[in-house]
């Protein structure tokens, strides 16, 4: 059973430029988080997607970033007219339900995509 | 040693020693924590995790204590390896207002493993 799957492993952008991130989430599970982590620091919370719904977008910035999970097909965080401090680490993790209701479920993390803005 | 770096602080231990990474958190709501290990250019990755009605859970050389009164949460680590080396978080839920629960990261100890 394959895990969290990101894609690109690494981005590299110019300033101005639109970053599109990829998550396919495991097998079965239909709730999709992205968080972003910039160096030695922790993971922040952007978004909290279900199939078709964005159901907790608190974290997203206001301007230029937009994820969507379609019925078919990865999640996708897209991020427009890039600057150099959206480089991070875009990290994301699925969960067969609302995991954080659930005991003894924990987000399930893929490897990220790291970004680099120049 | 423990000492606080420029962002995380860094946990140096022997090979074979016990370590203990602290974390403390904030929402005296939060009911259910979790400890995640990132090693570099991974994701985190589960170790254990608790729910707030107990105040110790032992998993494979891991074990994880809670003290709900002064909000603080550790994770023991039996004679530590070097592949033990890398950057531990600690995570809580908490129930929002909208009544959808959040998971919310700190900051990380970065632990190294001198051999």
């Amino acid at each position: 059973n394959a895990g969290v799957m990101q894609n690109p492993r690494h981005l590299v952008r110019r300033r101005g430029q639109e970053a599109r991130l990829r998550c396919s989430p495991m097998k079965g599970h239909s709730h999709v988080y992205w968080y972003r982590q910039l160096p030695e620091e922790g993971l922040k919370f952007m978004v909290y997607l279900q199939k078709e719904n964005i159901i907790d977008e608190s974290g997203m910035p206001k301007e230029r970033f937009s994820a969507e999970f379609p019925k078919e097909g990865p999640s996708i965080l897209r991020i427009q007219q890039v600057v150099r401090g959206d480089s991070a680490a875009y990290f994301c993790a699925s969960s067969p339900s609302d995991s954080v209701d659930s005991y003894n479920s924990p987000l399930h993390f893929g490897n990220g995509t790291r970004l680099t803005v120049t | 040693g423990e000492s606080v770096g420029l962002h995380l602080p860094t946990l140096s231990v022997q090979e074979g020693d016990n370590s203990i990474i602290n974390c403390a958190y904030s929402n005296s709501a939060s009911d259910y924590f979790i400890w995640y290990k990132q090693e570099s250019g991974k994701g985190p990755q589960f170790i254990i995790d608790i729910r707030s009605n107990m105040d110790k859970r032992q998993g494979q050389r891991v074990t994880v204590l809670l003290n709900k009164t002064v909000k603080h949460l550790s994770l023991q680590i039996a004679a530590t390896q070097p592949g033990d080396s890398a950057v531990y978080f600690c995570a809580e839920t908490f129930r929002m207002d909208t009544g959808r629960r959040a998971l919310t990261f700190g900051s990380g100890t970065r632990l190294q493993v001198q051999p």
